[in-house]
């Protein structure tokens, strides 16, 4: 069935510093692909999303690459902050006879420390 | 305002009690979704509405009633759970049921006794 893989886990970064985080995905026909950020007691929170049609999109200090041949697609986060500090999760769209819908990785709790 | 309000915030019930929980948007998006998420798991897709009518049922269990009253709200009737089915209860809605945006409410923390 369809499955996205998401590493790492478990993220720790130094404040300044870049984390980059990377999924698979295993249907080839995903066109959709969005990341969110949920921080503890909150819903997930949609912080950048690309579509296939697009290789790379860059939105101040976050930016996602994707990598439609390989299915792989990854989040970069440049200049980290303390309030970056939370889980992430990627996403990748599939569809069935009943209609499209998002298949979640397994997240990554990212920590910066300060 | 890219706003999904759920009540109630969190919900405490006993496994014969039963109760609902709320979804609300103004977006103007014509497919909602109910995701289940246990603790330091993804969210798992439930149901999926689109136009007010049942797109998609993960097989979930039938302890679990969702309603579509009309395009801005969505409710999950509950009845009969049991203790595994606590967990955080999210609603979502896009655009259409596509591959659109998806944007989440806060969530509602349910614990079953």
């Amino acid at each position: 069935g369809e499955n996205v893989e998401q590493h790492p886990s478990t993220l720790s970064v130094q404040e300044g510093d870049s984390a980059v985080i990377k999924c698979t995905y295993s249907d080839s026909a995903s066109n959709y692909f969005p990341w969110y950020k949920q921080e503890l007691g909150k819903g997930p929170q949609l912080i950048i999303d690309i579509r296939s049609n697009v290789g790379e999109k860059k939105d101040q200090r976050i930016a996602v690459t994707l990598n439609k041949t390989a299915k792989h697609f990854s989040l970069h986060i440049t200049e980290t902050q303390p309030e970056d500090s939370a889980v992430y999760f990627c996403a990748a769209s599939y569809s069935n006879q009943a209609g499209t819908a998002l298949i979640f990785g397994k997240g990554t709790t990212l920590s910066v420390s300060s | 305002d890219t706003e999904v309000t759920q009540t109630p915030k969190h919900l405490v019930m006993g496994m014969t009690n039963k109760k609902s929980l709320k979804c609300e948007q103004h977006m103007g998006h014509r497919a909602m979704y109910w995701y289940k998420q246990k603790a330091k798991k993804p969210p798992e897709l439930m149901f999926v509405y689109s136009y007010e009518k049942l797109s998609i049922n993960e097989s979930v269990p039938s302890r679990f009633s969702p309603e579509c009253p009309n395009s801005s709200l969505l409710n999950l009737h509950l009845h009969a759970l049991q203790p595994e089915d606590s967990a955080l209860y999210l609603c979502a809605s896009s655009l259409a049921v596509s591959t659109d945006t998806q944007y989440f409410g806060p969530g509602t923390r349910l614990t079953v006794l």
